[in-house]
């Protein structure tokens, strides 16, 4: 089955810096990969996805790219705000339609004031 | 809003008793899935629901836990017998929809204590 890796498991940055999480993952036949930010007691919501025929996608400050050939994927958000402190998880799976997602390990994001 | 509500937000139990997840979604949706996550772990799959049937399980999802949806709106599982083991989060999620399919989006979870 899939394996996704993520780390840092732990990253702290000045307010207005950029922050830079990856993922690594092991099946092949993954093509959808969506990430997560969870914010302390509350569900994970999505907040940026990328399908495989894409190599990068953008929306406002946060930004997805993709490396198929070397399996890993990136979530980067720039001008970081405090806001931004959550755990970000990013997942893998299948484009067949409506298949399991693996989840990555997480990463505590902290944004420093 | 919550993409889907669910209910109750914290259950305590105690051990070898019965509890009942429930999620109920904003809109008539297909799919749905139930998801768990242990205090500072990684969120895990425990089972896929289309069309009133399992789709898909993992080998956490076993003959101690169910799923059903009894009146065509609520989405439950259950867990027959609990462990101390099974205290964690768990989300239902629904499926999105046209090509939107393939997201998936949570619930604010229930907090499961086992005692």
């Amino acid at each position: 089955g899939e394996n996704v890796e993520q780390h840092p498991s732990t990253l702290s940055v000045q307010e207005g810096d950029s922050a830079v999480i990856k993922c690594t993952y092991s099946d092949s036949a993954s093509n959808y990969f969506p990430w997560y930010k969870q914010e302390l007691g509350k569900g994970p919501q999505l907040i940026i996805d990328i399908r495989s025929n894409v190599g990068e996608k953008k929306d406002q400050r946060i930004a997805v790219t993709l490396n198929k050939t070397a399996k890993h994927f990136s979530l980067h958000i720039t001008e970081t705000q405090p806001e931004d402190s959550a755990v970000y998880f990013c997942a893998a799976t299948p484009d067949f339609g409506n298949e399991k997602l693996t989840f990555g390990t997480g990463t505590r994001l902290t944004i420093i004031p | 809003e919550p993409e889907v509500t669910q209910t109750p937000s914290h259950q305590v139990t105690q051990m070898g008793q019965e509890v009942i997840l429930r999620c109920v979604p904003i809109s008539n949706h297909l799919y749905f899935y139930w998801y768990r996550q242990i205090l500072g772990q990684k969120v895990e799959f425990l089972v896929s629901f289309y069309n009133n049937e399992i789709s898909e399980k993992s080998e956490i999802f076993d003959d101690q836990f169910s799923v059903e949806r009894p009146d065509g709106s609520n989405f439950t599982l259950k867990i027959r017998s609990t462990k101390l083991e099974d205290s964690a989060m768990y989300f239902c999620a629904r499926s999105g929809e046209g090509i939107s399919y393939n997201e998936q989006f949570f619930g604010p979870g229930t907090r499961l204590t086992v005692l």
